[in-house]
């Protein structure tokens, strides 16, 4: 089963655009990933969040968790053509040690 | 260079035939995964290994088998049991099994002939 939902599906920008991606999760967790995949290659880890933290930051990605909402976003600034990947989000499960629950992901295309 | 490898690229299987996919790693990590993806579609788990000489079945297990006699190896066999094996294979490892960040190879892709 898929914790982590993804929305939306696939999202279309231009260069220099900002990219938000949400994510929303069922059960309670003690963390939440974002990775990256480009075409046919294997995930990069992006960034993780604990649920005792609200925002986090690294370069020109930014992640929020909501854990009233059981939600986080990812926002990509000042996009370039490199980011141009499908980013899914993972969540751990406090009942299964060792288990992520990755979900569908969002497919960001960037046109220059 | 240290991270996680994965051979063959592109692994072609004939009707009821048995295929390997090698997993390597030399992060010196306790705990390694194997996961499927199908087209336009997250990651779902097959086996994952915390220990050396110890697995568990994850959501998909069915039609699949691994053994994890090295630390550093965790190979995944697809069995002619596994009736639609047509995916993209990712090994991955991390640390420790507590849902800590994964390090992932760079894929198999398994078709069928």
């Amino acid at each position: 089963s898929q914790q982590g939902e993804e929305d939306p599906q696939a999202l279309s920008i231009q260069e220099g655009e900002n990219a938000t991606m949400n994510c929303s999760y069922k059960t309670s967790i003690n963390n939440l990933q974002w990775y990256r995949q480009n075409s046919g290659r294997g995930l990069v880890h992006l960034i993780l969040i604990r649920s005792n933290e609200r925002e986090k930051h690294s370069g020109r990605l930014r992640v929020t968790l909501d854990t009233s909402k059981k939600s986080s976003s990812l926002l990509i600034t000042a996009s370039r053509a490199a980011d141009t990947a499908s980013y899914f989000c993972a969540t751990d499960d406090p009942d299964s040690w060792g288990k992520l629950q990755f979900g569908a992901g969002t497919q960001v295309v960037v046109t220059p | 260079d240290g991270g996680i490898t994965q051979s063959p690229k592109y692994l072609f299987r004939k009707e009821g035939q048995n295929v390997t996919l090698s997993c390597e790693q030399n992060l010196n990590h306790d705990a390694m995964y194997w996961y499927r993806q199908d087209p336009g579609q997250g990651l779902r788990l097959i086996y994952y290994s915390q220990i050396v000489n110890d697995f568990q079945k994850g959501d998909i297990a069915e039609g699949y088998s691994v053994s994890r006699e090295k630390k550093e190896s965790f190979p995944l066999t697809v069995t002619s049991a596994q009736k639609n094996p047509t995916a993209f294979y990712l090994c991955a490892s991390s640390s420790w099994a507590g849902g800590e960040t994964q390090y992932f190879g760079p894929g198999t892709r398994l078709l069928v002939l």
